[in-house]
């Protein structure tokens, strides 16, 4: 079956321009994780999404970093004014529900900044 | 906030050689630890788990230990093969049914023919 999927797979942009990534869980599942990796790093969490509950924003790094998810479907996490210290791969996964932990990943998409 | 440490960073074995991924955490209250594994170019994918009433999980050739008392958990991968090599991740969550997860910065294992 389908799995979580993401777009772009890479991106390259310039500094200081905005950039939109998205990811589209796997269908039913109710909870959406967004995660940064940084090269040859661990996974940095940003941002929880469940159902219609307010999302657990704690892991924005800053206001420039924010995250949509439209019911229990597709998210957006977009980047303002982008920054070079935003070159990471960032990570999707989502979950059947809160109360399920594994977490189905996506492949990611690569952000380079130049 | 809960840390969690992972050693070695990278671990090279000959197939059939066994292989160990040490993790520490900090947080007390932290009763589940999964483990991904990551191949090149994909999204981390559970392996493995355990849960803090446990101290011991095997599946197949890998298994983890858990020891609560000292804080740390172990990945335990036996008969290894080159399809093994990946980066591999520990993690650990405040709740059995944990939303976030604080992971471990990885260990690149590679599995020499």
């Amino acid at each position: 079956g389908a799995g979580v999927s993401q777009s772009p797979s890479n991106k390259v942009t310039e500094k200081g321009k905005d950039v939109e990534l998205r990811c589209d869980p796997i269908s039913g599942h109710t909870a959406l994780y967004w995660y940064r990796q940084r090269l040859g790093q661990g996974l940095e969490f940003l941002i929880y999404f469940q159902g219609n509950s307010a999302p657990d924003k704690s892991g924005l790094p800053s206001d420039r970093f924010s995250a949509e998810r439209t019911g229990e479907s597709v998210s957006t996490l977009t980047i303002q004014r982008t920054q070079q210290e935003d070159s990471a791969v960032y990570l999707c996964a989502s979950s059947l529900t809160s109360g399920k932990a594994e977490q189905f990943f996506g492949p990611g998409t690569r952000l380079t900044v130049l | 906030g809960e840390n969690v440490e992972q050693h070695p960073s990278t671990l090279s074995v000959q197939e059939g050689d066994s292989a160990v991924i040490k993790c520490t955490y900090s947080d007390s209250a932290s009763n589940y630890f999964p483990w991904y594994k990551q191949e090149l170019g994909k999204g981390p994918q559970l392996i493995i788990d355990i849960r803090s009433n446990v101290g011991e999980k095997k599946d197949q050739r890998i298994a983890v230990t858990l020891n609560k008392t000292a804080k740390h958990f172990s990945l335990h991968i036996t008969e290894t093969q080159p399809e093994d090599s990946a980066v591999y991740f520990c993690a650990a969550s405040p709740s059995n049914y944990g939303q976030n997860f604080v992971f471990g910065p990885g260990t690149r294992l590679s599995v020499l023919p």
